[in-house]
């Protein structure tokens, strides 16, 4: 079964540094997405990805936040200057068409210090 | 974007057959019914998804009325596996992205 695939699985970063969450999309998949996940909560979409653009994003999805397929495979998130209240799980997801099936990858644990 | 409401919690037995029931009064008629299901520190995983009338695939039905202002995911015979997070999404399919907002969901407990 095509899977979407995240690397690293878990990130410590101090407060104020920047990271960066990669994602591997299924190959054939055309939208990509973030969301992320903070402990007990629910999941929070942050921005969706289509034709090499942001197509929605969420008002979590601020200037600290940031994305990009650098090449024909990646897409990843970029969070400059980290706050503590970016400690969350972090989900990439991929769909082949809008809002059809979206095969989530096992996400980023980030763990601000 | 129309608003879903679960209950916050099931229990059930093994064996069961389980029934969760989600409310969008406000669904567009663009709008397409989709269940995802999580398990502690995994993504959501897709489950099903229905525009009107009765779906069936090999581990769920998804049954939504005429009006389509409700839907109900029904699980044939659970198992302990399948206590999880239940999460119903409305969205539409036709705009240019896919802000799709999770609930809250219904945990589910399956007992033995």
């Amino acid at each position: 079964e095509p899977e979407v695939t995240q690397t690293p699985s878990h990130q410590v970063t101090q407060m104020g540094q920047e990271v960066i969450l990669r994602c591997v999309p299924i190959s054939n998949h055309l939208y990509f997405y973030w969301y992320r996940q903070i402990l007990g909560q629910k999941v929070e979409f942050l921005v969706s990805f289509y034709n090499n653009e942001i197509s929605e994003k969420s008002e979590i999805f601020d200037d600290q936040f940031s994305v990009e397929r650098p090449d024909g495979s990646n897409f990843t998130l970029k969070i400059r200057s980290t706050k503590l209240e970016d400690s969350a799980m972090y989900f990439c997801a991929s769909s082949e068409l809008n809002f059809t099936e979206a095969f989530f990858g096992q996400g980023t644990r980030l763990t601000v210090v | 974007l129309a608003k879903t409401t679960q209950p916050i919690s099931m229990d059930s037995y093994e064996g069961q057959e389980v029934n969760i029931t989600c409310s969008h009064n406000n669904i567009a008629t663009n709008d397409y019914i989709t269940w995802y299901q999580q398990f502690p520190s995994q993504g959501p995983r897709f489950i099903i998804q229905g525009y009107k009338t009765k779906v069936t695939n090999e581990v769920a039905s998804l049954f939504i009325p005429a009006d389509r202002k409700s839907s109900t995911l029904s699980l044939p015979r659970v198992s302990l596996s399948d206590t999880a997070v239940y999460y119903c999404l409305v969205g539409d399919r036709g705009t240019g992205g896919f802000k799709t907002i999770f609930g809250a969901g219904t945990r589910l407990f399956v007992k033995a």
